[in-house]
């Protein structure tokens, strides 16, 4: 299938600090990217959808000034989590959409886990 | 996009076929339903999906009612590597996200 690597894989930062994670689609172009955030023992939650060379749509109840995300190229989407906060720590997990032969299908990356000190 | 549910948890010993179920009634006409896996700390995986008739691929086979109402993941002969969040999920739109429900938790013993 195709691969979407996600980087950091793991990341530790202060309270206050920014930080970047970079979703990437390996061999393949993708037009859409989506961006989930799990807690421990709960589902995945969709925070926002990311559309190459257009703003991103957001979920109801995510903040769009903290959570900054840009999908400047077919292959590239980055989130960014602003003035980060303990209640921020999670495991945040990107997709991308793709077209193949069977039809519609949706690739995640290997996700990043974010603890906020 | 339609609801699923699906039971918290299941057990399958080593070897045998995992089955699990999805209730999907509210299911519309042109909905797929899909089914990925997430395994501890891991980023969910895709494993099948299918429309009305039943598919098969090297990872599992989807059996899909007539009515479309529910539909059955076999994984034929499941190894303790197959432990893991089994989610169903039916979608509308092509190019639109997958939302996660609460998933069947499986746990393949020896």
């Amino acid at each position: 299938g195709a691969v979407v690597s996600q980087h950091p894989s793991w990341v530790i930062c202060k309270s206050g600090t920014s930080v970047k994670i970079e979703c990437r689609s390996l061999d393949f172009q993708a037009t859409t990217m989506f961006w989930y955030r799990q807690f421990p023992k709960q589902s995945l939650m969709l925070m926002a959808t990311s559309n190459e060379g257009s703003k991103a749509t957001y979920e109801q109840g995510v903040e769009k000034d903290k959570f900054l995300i840009n999908h400047a190229s077919l292959t590239l989407s980055t989130l960014t989590v602003t003035s980060a906060h303990p209640e921020d720590s999670s495991f945040y997990i990107c997709s991308a959409h793709f077209t193949g032969l069977t039809g519609d299908e949706q690739y995640f990356g290997p996700g990043t886990r974010l603890t906020v000190t | 996009d339609a609801k699923t549910t699906q039971p918290p948890s299941m057990d399958c010993a080593e070897g045998r076929a995992a089955n699990l179920p999805c209730n999907h009634s509210t299911i519309s006409g042109n909905e797929y339903v899909y089914w990925y896996r997430q395994i501890h700390s891991q980023g969910p995986q895709y494993i099948i999906h299918g429309l009305k008739n039943n598919e098969t691929n090297e990872m599992a086979s989807l059996i899909i009612t007539e009515d479309r109402k529910s539909s059955t993941l076999i994984l034929p002969h499941a190894t303790l590597r197959d432990t893991a969040v089994y989610y169903c999920i039916v979608r509308y739109q092509a190019g639109t996200a997958l939302i996660f429900g609460k998933g069947t938790t499986l746990s393949v013993s020896s």
